[in-house]
């Protein structure tokens, strides 16, 4: 299930800042840390952002994370091409007891 | 190199049962807990269940608890998943993940995804 919401789509032309909105509630981002998922079709997620606005190695610091109350984003910027993706956020969920994911969201770039 | 390989899908009709397994490779397995997500066809990720770093404690989603088990033999770097009472809805492309803490419980990130294997429930 999908407790976490996302807008569907995002788009932006090469090198501008796009920004991916992901709204929770206070049993799940409003008390837990957010991480971000990145994925292209075909391929397995890989890890993007972690604990909110941390960067596993080797991603580069044009992504970056925030969270607010009960919703987080993740900004995207200078743009390019290779950044067409699926992008998802997560986050335990102390009502389930459980991981949630984000609806998903769709980069494109213009 | 770190790695994760699933394998144990396939095709099986509704009610039937399947066991997953996922091959770890290149870290401390029995130093971290493991996790299984899903994809089904053109949809998003799904959580479906996880794993202490000793088995003491597992976490399982609303919609497959009561009908998989999650499990695991450090001694032999593998999880597993099985899967009872399947339905069509079970359809989709399981994969097994690393985080980095030993706990189920809590916001850690999946840090390593195996490729997946495909579980198709159809009669």
């Amino acid at each position: 299930q999908s407790v976490l919401t996302q807008p569907p789509s995002a788009s932006g032309t090469p090198g501008q800042r796009v920004t991916i909105s992901c709204s929770g509630s206070s049993s799940n981002i409003g008390s837990n840390s957010v991480n971000w998922y990145q994925q292209f079709p075909g391929t397995a997620p890989k890890l993007l952002i972690y604990t909110n606005n941390q960067w596993p190695s080797g991603v580069p610091d044009r992504f970056s994370g925030s969270k607010s109350g009960t919703s987080a984003s993740l900004a995207i910027s200078g743009l390019q091409s290779e950044d067409e993706a699926d992008y998802y956020c997560a986050a335990w969920d102390d009502s389930l007891n459980g991981y949630v994911f984000g609806t998903g969201t769709k980069v494109t770039v213009l | 190199e770190v790695q994760l390989v699933e394998s144990g899908g396939g095709l099986v009709q509704p009610g039937r049962s399947l066991r997953l397994s996922c091959a770890a490779s290149g870290f401390t397995f029995d130093n971290h807990a493991m996790h299984w997500v899903r994809q089904a066809p053109g949809k998003g990720l799904d959580w479906v269940s996880g794993i202490s770093w000793n088995s003491g404690s597992t976490g399982y989603a609303d919609s497959v608890k009561g009908r998989f088990a999650i499990s695991r033999d450090n001694a032999k770097n593998s999880l597993y998943l099985q899967m009872n009472g399947l339905r069509a809805e079970d359809t989709a492309l399981y994969y097994c993940a690393k985080t980095g803490a030993r706990i189920v419980v809590g916001s850690y990130a999946f840090d390593i995804w195996g490729q997946g294997t495909m579980v198709t429930v159809s009669s």
